[in-house]
């Protein structure tokens, strides 16, 4: 079955601008999560969406970072005013959110950041 | 000092090898461990899922973990050069929907 997608695979923008990052779960997965992963390092957690909770935003390094979630579906991150510090792979996860299960995430390829 | 260290690497063995990665982490609430495997410029993949101390083995990898001492290791047999890939653990207090926290990962290079 198709697993998690990500969109655009690359983005190059200049400093300043805004840019908008897509992921699409695994279908029938309730948890999803951002991470961003700067060169040569681990992953770091960005925001967490489970169902119709409110998303853990524990994560977002800034007010510049904010992210959407369609209910069960689709979801965006955006970052505004970006800045070159921005520049990192942006990683999606899912996960069934069923009970023994939430850690089993489901990782897409990531959004290659570029900030010039 | 990060929660989750893990040596960097690059590791470098010849095919057939007996290959140990390792993690250690500062906060003992950490019930359960992962290691994922990331091949360049792909998301990462879960390989091991274990919850609390001892063994867990899935054919050529078997995962360790040492609560006592907060250490994790995941072993790999007769490695092969498909297996040249970064090696990240991950760990989770609970299985309720926190985030996970990773180490940096290992880089390993498998030789022909």
């Amino acid at each position: 079955g198709a697993g998690v997608s990500q969109s655009p695979s690359n983005k190059v923008t200049e400093k300043g601008k805004d840019v908008e990052l897509r992921c699409d779960p695994i279908s029938g997965h309730t948890a999803l999560y951002w991470y961003r992963q700067r060169l040569g390092q681990g992953l770091e957690f960005l925001i967490y969406f489970q169902g119709n909770s409110a998303p853990d935003k524990s994560g977002l390094p800034s007010d510049r970072f904010s992210a959407e979630r369609t209910g069960e579906s689709v979801s965006t991150l955006t970052i505004q005013r970006t800045q070159q510090e921005d520049s990192a792979v942006y990683l999606c996860a899912s996960s069934p959110g069923l009970a023994a299960s939430y850690n089993e995430q489901f990782f897409g390829p990531g959004t290659r950041l570029t900030v010039l | 000092q990060k929660e989750v260290e893990q040596d960097p690497g690059p590791l470098s063995v010849p095919e057939g090898a007996i290959v140990s990665l390792n993690c250690t982490y500062s906060n003992s609430a950490f019930q359960y461990f992962m290691w994922y495997r990331q091949y360049s410029r792909k998301g990462p993949e879960l390989l091991m899922y274990t919850y609390s101390s001892g063994n867990k083995e899935d054919g050529r990898f078997t995962a360790q973990v040492d609560k006592s001492s907060k250490y994790i290791s995941l072993f790999i047999r007769d490695s092969q050069p498909s297996d040249s890939a970064t090696y990240l653990c991950a760990m989770s207090p609970n299985n309720a929907g926190n985030m996970l926290t990773f180490g940096g990962g290992t880089r390993l290079m498998v030789k022909p």
